[in-house]
């Protein structure tokens, strides 16, 4: 059964650093990550999603990486600011279903 | 375009009371999951419908909970009777097309409450 986990479970960062959030999964057998952002009371925001044959996905600040083989996918936010303070999630497609993590908290600081 | 939609976005019933959860995927998406947070828990799979049929239901915890497609277009998950364990976030996604490589789309959630 396909587990997933990330890691740090909170963070807290000064405005302007770069970070990285870690998602591992224990099935390299997954058709897609995908990364998710959760603002208090709200739904899921996607921001990236990485298909099992891609290597990473970018858009604006956000970097997305996969490594099926070791099973491991990083979120990097560059250049951090108070609106990325929020709940990130990732979650790996295995066909018919996502598995989700339990999400990263994520606090920057002005 | 409108992005999937879910009624109520909060409900607080009573042990015993039935609730329906509704669930408006984007038109023209075959493909609608549902999914639930317990609190404290990660986001876990309940079912998957493929146009009005069920592919795959084996994340429903229990004959209590019963989902229908009628007509392949919104979704409903009838819980009867709620119990105090049903508490929970639920939220609908839906994608296009019959492949696993498309993005899911997710609604915004119904917070229901179980007293």
């Amino acid at each position: 059964k396909q587990e997933v986990t990330q890691i740090p479970a909170a963070l807290s960062v000064p405005e302007g650093e770069n970070l990285v959030l870690n998602c591992s999964f224990t099935d390299s057998a997954i058709y897609n990550l995908q990364w998710f952002r959760q603002d208090p009371g709200k739904g899921l925001t996607s921001l990236l999603l990485i298909q099992s044959s891609q290597r990473e996905q970018t858009s604006g600040r956000l970097n997305a990486s996969l490594d099926k083989s070791s099973g491991r996918s990083t979120l990097y936010i560059a250049a951090s600011q108070p609106g990325d303070s929020a709940t990130y999630l990732c979650a790996a497609f295995t066909g018919n279903q996502f598995y989700f993590g339990t999400g990263t908290s994520l606090t920057v600081i002005p | 375009e409108a992005g999937v939609t879910q009624f109520p976005s909060h409900s607080v019933i009573e042990k015993g009371q039935t609730v329906t959860l509704r669930c408006d995927p984007i038109s023209g998406h075959d493909n609608l999951y549902w999914y639930r947070r317990v609190m404290g828990k990660e986001i876990k799979f309940l079912l998957h419908f493929v146009k009005e049929s069920k592919q795959d239901e084996s994340g429903m915890p229990n004959n209590r909970f019963l989902a229908e497609r009628t007509g392949g277009t919104y979704s409903t998950l009838k819980v009867q009777p709620a119990e105090l364990e049903d508490s929970g976030v639920y939220f609908c996604a839906s994608t296009i097309g019959t492949s696993g490589y498309n993005e899911q789309f997710f609604g915004p959630g119904t917070r229901l409450t179980v007293l």
